[in-house]
């Protein structure tokens, strides 16, 4: 079955701290792959997304992504993290053929430190 | 402005009412999106429409149903509430624009639900 593992639940970094959170997924065939996330008290909504080209994605907020086809990851980055970027960040794929479902990770909780 | 509503945003009821989570949304997607999330775990599907008259059932059991009589508003219906079904609802809306694969998901702010 399809599916999307997000290793850490919870990560507590100070700000300017660097961040990385691991996504990786099972599927043979090609897909679209999406982070999103959610600060407290608000919708979901789209960091970024990676279709095609560039492995590496450039997304809202200075977070990036990179996509390894061979490793089926899909990490999310950031530099160095502010107080506001405290919020639940969640991984998801599409496949590209079949059916228009998503499947979605458990979510990483990240606070930041001021 | 185009965004996605749902309501309630919150209902606490009794076990055995009747009820309906409403979805509408204003960006004219064809795909509309039933997910129910419970803390540390992820979005499970419950239900999935392609478009009016289109409705799918997710890959979690769920004794709701759905309908889709007009492609802004998908509104999810409990028959009978029990405390099993106490969880957060997000309703969500894509679209797939050819040549660009799948579009990001629009989320609603989600309904909690209660069930006494």
């Amino acid at each position: 079955a399809q599916s999307v593992s997000q290793h850490n639940h919870h990560v507590i970094l100070s700000e300017a701290a660097s961040l990385e959170l691991g996504c990786n997924y099972s599927y043979g065939g090609t897909v679209n792959l999406f982070w999103y996330v959610q600060y407290p008290g608000q919708h979901l909504q789209l960091l970024l997304k990676y279709f095609s080209g560039d492995p590496l994605v450039k997304g809202i907020k200075g977070f990036e992504a990179e996509f390894i086809k061979s490793k089926f990851s899909f990490n999310l980055r950031k530099p160095s993290v502010q107080w506001s970027d405290t919020a639940e960040y969640f991984c998801a794929v599409a496949p590209s053929s079949g059916t228009y479902k998503y499947i979605f990770g458990t979510g990483t909780r990240l606070k930041v430190l001021a | 402005e185009a965004d996605i509503y749902q309501t309630p945003r919150y209902l606490v009821i009794g076990t055995g009412k009747k009820i309906t989570l409403e979805c509408s949304q204003t960006m004219g997607h064809d795909k509309m999106y039933w997910y129910q999330q419970d803390p540390g775990m992820e979005l499970h599907l419950i239900h999935y429409s392609y478009g009016v008259n289109s409705t799918e059932k997710g890959d979690l059991s769920s004794e709701s149903t759905v309908s889709r009589i007009r492609t802004e508003h998908f509104p999810l219906t409990l028959e009978s509430a029990r405390p099993s079904h106490t969880s957060q609802y997000l309703c969500a809306s894509s679209d797939l624009t050819l040549g660009a694969g799948y579009n990001e998901q629009f989320f609603g702010p989600g309904t909690r639900l209660t069930v006494l």
